[in-house]
């Protein structure tokens, strides 16, 4: 079954205590992004990958750091978590990352973050 | 950065009624996608327009492209409980790569 799987589902965790989260497709996907969603605004983009050698940063990537050595996987660290991120985090993956049509995003299913 | 706006927030209807959410932008889209998200998953890709002008049909849910490309809407017709979602709408900026959502519209239909 094709899909973007995240781990964990839920996390709570301490202020400054490093943590990952881990995202994975099974589609062979050239680009992955990560989002983060607040009530009332929407997903945000944190960052992105075109492909394994491009990454790039979103709309909201201070604080958090993003690696792929893979293309199958595209963890997300928080180096020293703090209350303000907080939030739900997606997944997504597609084929590329230029024009939309023909090109659906497919997320994960999302990990609630609680950073007290 | 382009801005997508996003209208209403919420709309809170009846079974069998009719609703209609926009997407509007200062700027020119290129493409736009809706989505729909359920309580506990992720979104899920309802359709991709890219004509000015566009309509598209996907069963009882009709988008239209507005012909400057500077806004969207989305119709349900005769709305059921099912269709109840939060309701995305997602551009590329001026950057490949980069994919910004509107706020979302909260939609509840009742029985």
């Amino acid at each position: 079954e094709a899909q973007v799987t995240q781990n964990p589902r839920y996390l709570i965790t301490v202020t400054g205590k490093k943590l990952t989260v881990t995202c994975s497709q099974n589609m062979n996907h050239e680009y992955m992004s990560w989002y983060r969603q607040d009530p009332g605004l929407g997903l945000r983009q944190i960052y992105y990958s075109m492909n394994v050698e491009v990454t790039d940063k979103g709309d909201v990537p201070e604080g958090y750091k993003v690696s792929r050595k893979e293309k199958r996987n595209f963890p997300l660290i928080l180096e020293s978590p703090s209350p303000n991120q907080t939030s739900l985090y997606f997944c997504a993956s597609s084929l590329w990352g230029g024009g939309l049509a023909g090109n659906e995003q497919y997320f994960g299913p999302g990990t609630r973050l609680t950073v007290t | 950065t382009q801005l997508l706006e996003q209208s209403p927030q919420f709309l809170s209807i009846q079974e069998g009624e009719n609703l209609t959410v926009y997407c509007n932008s200062s700027s020119v889209f290129s493409s736009l996608q809706w989505y729909r998200q359920e309580p506990g998953e992720g979104p899920v890709l309802l359709v991709t327009v890219v004509t000015g002008g566009e309509v598209k049909k996907l069963k009882r849910l009709t988008f239209q492209f507005g012909d400057a490309r500077k806004d969207s809407s989305l119709h349900i017709t005769a709305a059921q409980p099912g269709d109840t979602g939060l309701y995305l709408c997602a551009s590329r900026t001026d950057s490949w790569g980069k994919l910004q959502f509107g706020a979302g519209t909260q939609v509840v239909v009742t029985p």
